[in-house]
This record gives C-alpha cells, sequence and structure tokens, in this order.
C-alpha cells in the first residue's frame, strides 16, 4: 500500500528557534499533502491544504507566518514551525492524496511529528 | 458543510466481548466514510471505507462497519476484541466540492482482559 514516512518522528527545541518537518509520499505521487495537529486526547484539526507548486490554504485561525508549508514536488512536503514558543507542543500528522484520481481520492497518512518545545 | 459526531469518547469492553463504535454524520452531498484506528503516538491507519455499493464494509483485523444512509450512521463492530484492539478510533466522512476529510472526536477503546 501507499506509504507517508515523516522526518523527524519527535524533535525537542528550544523556545524562539524554528523547526522543519518532512513528509514524503514514498511510493506514489501526492499533489496534495495536508498538515493536521492533535492535541492530546483530541482529534485532529486540519491546519493546511498544500498543493504541489502552490501556496498553501490556510484554515481559519492557523497562522500562516508562523507555520510555513512549501510542497516543492509530487513527493515532499514541508511544515516550518517558526519561532517555537510551548504551546506549539503537539502532534503533527501530514497526509498525502494520491493523484492518480482514483474515486475515492483516498488520503494516505504519516506516522506523525511530535513536537516539544522547552 | 460536514460533520462527524462520534458519540462515545470511550468504551471500556472486556476481552472477546462485542463492541460497536458509533458514528453519525451530516453532509448534504453524498459521503465517502472512513473508519481510522490511531495506536499512542502513532499516524492513523484505515480500518476500512465506504464508497458505495453494499452497505456492509468490512475492514481489517476483524472489523465491520454499516453504512446506514437513512439514519446518517456509520457505526463500526467488531463480534471479539482483543487487548491488541486498544486504541483511539476516528470515523471521517469526505464530501463536498473540496473532498476534505471531516474527523470525528474520536472513541477511545478500552479492552480490559
Amino acid at each position: 500500500g501507499a506509504v507517508v514516512s515523516q522526518h523527524p518522528s519527535w524533535v525537542i527545541c528550544k523556545s524562539g528557534t524554528s523547526v522543519k518537518i518532512e513528509c514524503r509520499s514514498l511510493d506514489f505521487q501526492a499533489t496534495t499533502m495536508f498538515w493536521y495537529r492533535q492535541f492530546p486526547k483530541q482529534s485532529l484539526m486540519l491546519m493546511a491544504t498544500s498543493n504541489e507548486g502552490s501556496k498553501a490554504t490556510y484554515e481559519q485561525g492557523v497562522e500562516k507566518d508562523k507555520f510555513l508549508i512549501n510542497h516543492a514536488s509530487l513527493t515532499l512536503s514541508t511544515l516550518t514551525v517558526t519561532s517555537a514558543h510551548p504551546e506549539d507542543s503537539s502532534f503533527y500528522i501530514c497526509s498525502a492524496r494520491d493523484s492518480l484520481g482514483t474515486p475515492s481520492y483516498e488520503q494516505y497518512f504519516g506516522p506523525g511529528t511530535r513536537l516539544t518545545v522547552t | 458543510a460536514q460533520s462527524v459526531t462520534q458519540l462515545d469518547s470511550q468504551v471500556p469492553v472486556f476481552e472477546e466481548a462485542p463492541v460497536e463504535l458509533r458514528c453519525n454524520y451530516s453532509s448534504s452531498v453524498s459521503v465517502y466514510l472512513f473508519w481510522y484506528v490511531q495506536y499512542p503516538n502513532q499516524g492513523l491507519q484505515l480500518l476500512l471505507k465506504y464508497l458505495s455499493g453494499s452497505t456492509l464494509v468490512k475492514g481489517i483485523n476483524g472489523f465491520e462497519a454499516e453504512f446506514n444512509k437513512s439514519q446518517t450512521s456509520f457505526h463500526l463492530r467488531k463480534p471479539s476484541v482483543h487487548i491488541s484492539d486498544t486504541a483511539e478510533y476516528f470515523c471521517a466522512v469526505r464530501g463536498g466540492a473540496g473532498n476534505m476529510l471531516t474527523f470525528g472526536g474520536g472513541t477511545r477503546l478500552m479492552v480490559k482482559p
């Protein structure tokens, strides 16, 4: 089946620094990738949708200058948390949608990245 | 707009007992329905999906779900659970022009020995 990887799986950074999370579709092309945020014991909240080669579309309430998303190729999207603060600590999950146009447009999820800001 | 409601935030059950996790949705258009499982500190794994056709859908790990259009429900069932089924389960719906996935709040299944 389709595989999505994320790197790193966990990261600890100091307040005020920036951290980059990579999301890769390993065996399929993904014109669209999604970034989700999940707080403990809560559901996934969509942060933004990125289409290859164009600017990401952010959900209401998500700071686009703080969460920079780049989708430069059909297999790679990155999320950069700039000037991180402790309240940015969370579990970040990416998802990629197969661009071949199957009727279900199924999304495949990465394993997640645990970010802790100290 | 679409929404998903998972009626139970937690479901405790003894090992080898049957279980049902409830999911109701609302949407003004036809939908695709999904159930995902999430183990601690992991991403989401697709259990099963309903796209069209038979309303009874079978998935991995012995789970199945039934799509009920009149009741706008997509409940997940398993006849006999194992300790290893302990996890968070999310119901999700996709519909509308944007084809965005909308998740329910999740149900924590706790299987006790």
